[in-house]
């Protein structure tokens, strides 16, 4: 079966440093997905982990360990703006190209 | 490049009626997804064309969803007769290779009443 879970909410201070986890389980994997999703809007693409070891892009970084099912995605230098819900998707092996998604974190950050 | 198109925004509809979901993807990207989210769930997978053929229809939750895309380009996802459990958002999802990360629409909020 497919299980992906990361904490349903966070908050932190603009400015801090916030790091999301993400664990899962899956049969087979062929890559994990970040993605950011504003209330009412699509879920836009952060970044993609296919490989052990940390992705750096700007203000966002994500790490894989496929030994421990574990990803964490980073965000440095928190921005109001960032106040957002996001999710962690799996894509398994035996799935082609499908997405098996977290419920998703909701991030809050305030003054 | 516009991006996934998806209408309309927000439909309210009574039990047993029939509602058709649109979705217009990137110009060019011949894979075409559609998930949706229940309220308190997470997003699942309903299905997966390839141009205008269904390559995985697994996540389809029963009979009364149906699913197309004539000629390849955009796509309809009919459900007749809606049930109050279809309520939800609809997203449609987009890539050039079935490798390649998505692009999403919006979404479609659904709701049976």
């Amino acid at each position: 079966g497919q299980n992906i879970d990361q904490p349903t909410e966070m908050t932190a201070t603009e400015g801090a440093i916030v790091q999301i986890n993400c664990t899962y389980q899956t049969s087979g994997f062929n890559g994990l997905f970040w993605y950011q999703q504003h209330a009412g809007e699509a879920p836009t693409f952060l970044s993609y982990n296919v490989l052990d070891g940390l992705e750096e892009k700007g203000r966002f970084s994500s790490f894989l360990s496929r030994s421990k099912g574990y990803s964490y995605l980073l965000l440095k230098e928190l921005q109001m703006k960032d106040s957002a819900s996001y999710l962690c998707a799996v894509r398994g092996a035996s799935g082609y190209s499908t997405l098996t998604f977290g419920k998703g974190t909701m991030l809050l950050v305030s003054p | 490049e516009a991006g996934v198109t998806q209408f309309p925004s927000h439909s309210v509809i009574e039990k047993g009626q029939t509602v058709t979901l649109r979705c217009d993807p990137i110009s060019g990207h011949d894979n075409l997804y559609w998930y949706r989210r229940v309220m308190g769930k997470e997003i699942k997978f309903l299905l997966h064309f390839v141009k205008e053929s269904k390559q995985d229809e697994s996540g389809m939750p029963n009979n009364r969803f149906l699913a197309e895309r004539t000629g390849g380009t955009y796509s309809t996802l009919k459900v007749q007769p809606a049930e109050l459990e279809d309520s939800g958002v609809y997203f449609c999802a987009s890539s050039q290779k079935s490798n390649y990360g998505y692009t999403f629409g919006s979404g479609t909020r659904l709701t049976v009443v």
